[in-house]
């Protein structure tokens, strides 16, 4: 049984670029979620995909959206990037049908500059 | 609005010293607690779920315990590999979503 795998590991972006993060959800696990963790904060709820489709939004401005593939795995896509953005992104896949499902990646340390 | 506060922020141990963190939630409508241990850089690692009042569960070292106001989860005769931040999170419902709220943590570090 494979885990969550997220890629890159780490990448530094400069101001006003755009990103694109990577996430591929444990087998069997439907849904896809993405945090965001400041330093020395909990996980922050961006949004989560089931289906496809964008069926949860935490309180993040639109510049921050995603996709989620028919085999489940996902992207997170932040434009115009800011300062604040640097931040440790997290991705969790679950299933519908588990309250066990919350299975999270190691994530992706975005430093913007 | 749920909110979950941790104490302590941080907490330093000596090897084989017992103690206790605490997880205090407001949630209209508990439905699970989950526990999770969170290595410097790394992504969160489930620990445990608990349900409802007066249940604990146990793992090695770690015991979570749950009231209708709070969590504990224990820590007997710590080891240094058990240095981590522990988190813990209720889950929120909506129709087909669902999303975790999350504590700030607690940093353990245990020394010799």
């Amino acid at each position: 049984e494979t885990g969550v795998t997220q890629s890159p590991t780490h990448l530094i972006k400069t101001r006003g670029q755009q990103v694109t993060l990577r996430c591929s959800s444990q087998s069997g696990h439907n849904t896809v979620s993405w945090y965001q963790q400041a330093l020395g904060q909990g996980p922050q709820f961006i949004f989560q995909y089931y289906r496809e489709e964008e069926n949860g939004r935490g309180n993040f401005p639109p510049r921050f959206s995603g996709l989620q593939f028919p085999n489940y795995s996902s992207e997170l896509n932040v434009n115009a990037l800011e300062l604040d953005d640097s931040a440790l992104y997290l991705c969790a896949s679950s299933s519908m049908t588990s309250l066990y499902g919350y299975t999270f990646g190691s994530g992706t340390r975005l430093t913007v500059v | 609005e749920d909110q979950v506060t941790q104490s302590p922020e941080a907490l330093r141990l000596q090897e084989g010293e017992s103690s206790s963190l605490n997880c205090s939630y407001t949630v209209s409508g508990l439905r699970g607690l989950f526990w999770y241990r969170q290595d410097p850089g790394k992504g969160p690692e489930f620990l445990f779920t608990l349900y409802s009042a007066g249940e604990e569960k146990e793992k090695e070292r770690l015991k979570a315990t749950l009231t209708k106001k709070e969590s504990f989860l224990h820590i007997t005769a710590p080891k240094p590999e058990d240095s981590a931040t522990y988190l813990c999170a209720v889950p929120l419902y909506t129709g087909t979503a669902s999303k975790l709220t999350f504590g700030t943590g607690t940093r353990l570090q245990v020394t010799l």
